[in-house]
């Protein structure tokens, strides 16, 4: 079964750019993955599925400012022009016959 | 959009049965989704427990298998959870998601349920 990987925090300004990583395992390198924005205190909320092409497609209501991209076993999240909401944690989750998987999750900070 | 919500108790006796259940609105129980649980332990990322599809067929994580059932009711469009033998370790925010073709696109607002005596 494929193992999501990220780092447990990150860090950038208002108004700049974060990038997060969500890492898969070897073997798993060509899987599409989804993005989950969770703001304190809340439910997660779906942002995109992005597959390993890059491609991705944004859920209803998500704003331009949330991107996708990929490259190997790396699956991206950009986020341009950091606002104050943003503050989240931020989940990748994969699957698979049977399984689902969540990576451990990433604490978005914005200073 | 689907629309989730979760209900049940929010405390329950150690080494009893927790059950949760998922009211569906604004879609059919009865289409090609798949309904799933998950949860989420006090400051700690998220688990999932298992899923069910329109049919009745099912998935459950190979950690908690053994004392998970999911099942569907489809004259009151919901799906439930049963979760038994339970410990402090099950304390948990418990979220009811659906996926259509992949990924989880809809949550409940989530429901905490505390094992406690």
């Amino acid at each position: 079964q494929p193992v999501l990987t990220q780092s447990s925090s990150a860090s950038a300004s208002l108004g700049s750019s974060v990038k997060l990583t969500c890492t898969l395992s070897s073997g798993h390198s060509t899987y599409i993955i989804a993005w989950h924005q969770q703001q304190p205190g809340k439910a997660p909320r779906y942002l995109m599925k992005l597959e390993g092409s890059g491609s991705y497609n944004k859920g209803s209501g998500i704003p331009d400012r949330f991107s996708g991209s990929s490259s190997g076993a790396d699956r991206y999240l950009t986020i341009s022009n950091l606002q104050f909401e943003d503050e989240s944690d931020y989940y990748c989750e994969t699957w698979d016959s049977n399984t689902r998987v969540f990576g451990g999750g990433t604490k978005l900070t914005v200073l | 959009q689907v629309l989730l919500q979760e209900s049940g108790p929010g405390l329950v006796k150690p080494s009893g049965t927790l059950s949760l259940t998922c009211a569906v609105s604004g879609g059919s129980i009865s289409s090609s989704n798949w309904w799933s649980w998950v949860r989420q332990p006090p400051g700690k990322g998220l688990e999932w427990i298992g899923e069910i599809s329109h049919s009745g067929s099912t998935s459950y994580n190979p950690s908690l298998k053994s004392r998970v059932t999911i099942s569907l009711d489809k004259s009151k469009n919901q799906f439930s959870l049963k979760l038994s033998s339970v410990t402090a370790a099950d304390t948990a925010v418990y979220y009811c998601a659906t996926a259509r073709s992949g990924p989880f696109d809809s949550w409940g607002q989530g429901t905490l349920v505390t094992v406690s005596s």
